[in-house]
């Protein structure tokens, strides 16, 4: 199994350009996250997914929009890309708390830089 | 929202030593508090959760420990080793899933 997948992990944009990042698992894992991570800030949760076509905000969701059309996959998109969203973005997944596993299993993140 | 102080920022210890990180929550609905461990140019794993129900935990050479009353838990690293350099990272939640994160520790052990 491969776990959880990021594309790209690595990207560079000009400000006012828009991208998409996509996060897959292959763990059947019914929750899904996207994070973004700054020095000294920790792990901020962006948006989040408790299952199939459902979407829910986080702690700093403005400026990103995100889209979970098939279980597996969870996509991040930036409309309008601005220097403050330099960072990297990790996703994660889970199975939401069968027998007390509540582990969040992270992908290998993405460094996007917003010149 | 749930808001979780993490301190010290960073940490140096002599090989063998023993580590100390120490958080705090806000929200006393918060029932779920793991921890995760991030090597340099890695992702997040976890190495180890405590629910509001348990007092302490342990797991070889690492143990947490909550106080409901305080608002606060902590994570201990025994017998420091090398391989324990990393950022270390407590979160909170009140419905399993939904983490806020404190701000890290940067763990360092001097050999």
């Amino acid at each position: 199994n491969a776990g959880v997948t990021q594309t790209p992990k690595f990207r560079v944009l000009k400000t006012g350009q828009s991208m998409t990042l996509l996060c897959a698992q292959d763990m059947n894992h019914e929750y899904m996250y996207w994070y973004r991570q700054d020095p000294g800030m920790g792990l901020r949760l962006i948006h989040y997914s408790v299952g199939e076509g459902t979407t829910a905000k986080g702690e700093v969701p403005d400026g990103y929009n995100v889209s979970r059309l098939k279980k597996q996959n969870f996509l991040l998109g930036l409309e309008s890309a601005a220097p403050s969203q330099t960072s990297v973005y990790f996703c994660a997944s889970s199975y939401p708390g069968l027998a007390g596993d509540n582990e969040q299993f992270f992908g290998p993140g993405t460094r996007l830089t917003v010149l | 929202g749930e808001n979780v102080e993490q301190h010290p920022s960073t940490l140096s210890v002599q090989e063998g030593d023993s580590a100390v990180i120490k958080c705090t929550y806000s929200d006393s609905a918060s029932n779920y508090f793991p921890w995760y461990k991030q090597e340099l140019g890695k992702r997040p794993q976890l190495i180890i959760d405590i629910r509001s129900n348990v007092g302490e935990k342990k797991d070889q050479r690492i143990a947490v420990t909550l106080n409901k009353t305080a608002k606060h838990f902590s994570l201990h690293i025994t017998e420091t080793q090398p391989e324990d350099s990393a950022v270390y990272f407590c979160a909170a939640s009140y419905n399993d899933y939904k983490l806020s994160f404190g701000a890290g520790t940067t763990v360092t052990v001097r050999a």
